[in-house]
């Protein structure tokens, strides 16, 4: 069946470091792929999405590629500030059979300043 | 107001008691969905309304029933709740279903207490 796998949290990390919280997928057809962050106490929202196969999402310094060879939507930053502490979800929507939104598990982010 | 509303924030509630939680999207979406999300646990779809009619009952037990009353609204009608329901429950909205690259946007959820 169609899934998201995210690498498990929490992710802890020092001001300006490096991040990569990895996503999967496995889905029929040609899915969208979103990534979505959850500040605390707070609802859902969209950070960036990719809609075909090669697409780059970008906003607010994140990016995530839409790999299809590798059924991969790893999420990146350069430089993480203490406001990113967040949950990031990949999803993906649009999988062939289904018209459902189909959420990773999400993954805590703490950086540390 | 914008986006996606959800009333109330908190609400604390006996297992015998009956409540409504409440959902308004302001974007002109015509699908609107229910989630409940518990700590440690995937994000759980529970209803899913397309054009004002229910599409999706995910397995959700009798004691949750929603209600969409047109586009704007959706409602989820609690009664009898068990302890184990305390979650934060997400509505969301989309325009058409999943596909097409379409996002869904959240609410702010409701934090539900069932003591």
């Amino acid at each position: 069946g169609n899934s998201v796998t995210q690498m498990e949290g929490p992710v802890t990390l020092s001001e300006e470091a490096f991040l990569t919280i990895n996503c999967t997928y496995t889905a029929t057809g040609y899915p969208s792929l979103f990534w979505y962050v959850q500040y605390p106490g707070e609802g859902l929202q969209l950070l960036l999405k990719a809609t075909k196969a090669d697409d780059k999402g970008s906003n607010k310094g994140f990016e995530a590629t839409y790999r299809k060879e590798t059924t991969s939507f790893h999420l990146e930053k350069g430089s993480v500030q203490v406001s990113d502490s967040a949950v990031y979800f990949c999803a993906l929507s649009g999988a062939s059979g289904t018209y459902k939104y189909i959420f990773g598990t999400g993954t805590r982010l703490k950086v540390l300043a | 107001e914008t986006g996606v509303t959800q009333t109330p924030r908190h609400l604390v509630m006996g297992m015998t008691n009956k409540k409504s939680l409440k959902c308004e999207q302001h974007l002109g979406h015509n699908a609107m969905y229910w989630y409940k999300q518990s700590a440690k646990k995937p994000l759980e779809l529970m209803f899913v309304y397309s054009l004002e009619e229910r599409v999706e009952n995910n397995s959700v037990p009798s004691r949750f029933s929603p209600e969409c009353p047109n586009s704007s609204h959706l409602f989820l009608h609690l009664h009898t709740l068990q302890p184990e329901d305390s979650a934060l429950y997400l509505c969301a909205s989309s325009q058409g279903l999943a596909g097409g690259g379409n996002e869904q946007f959240f609410g702010p959820g409701t934090r539900l207490t069932v003591l």
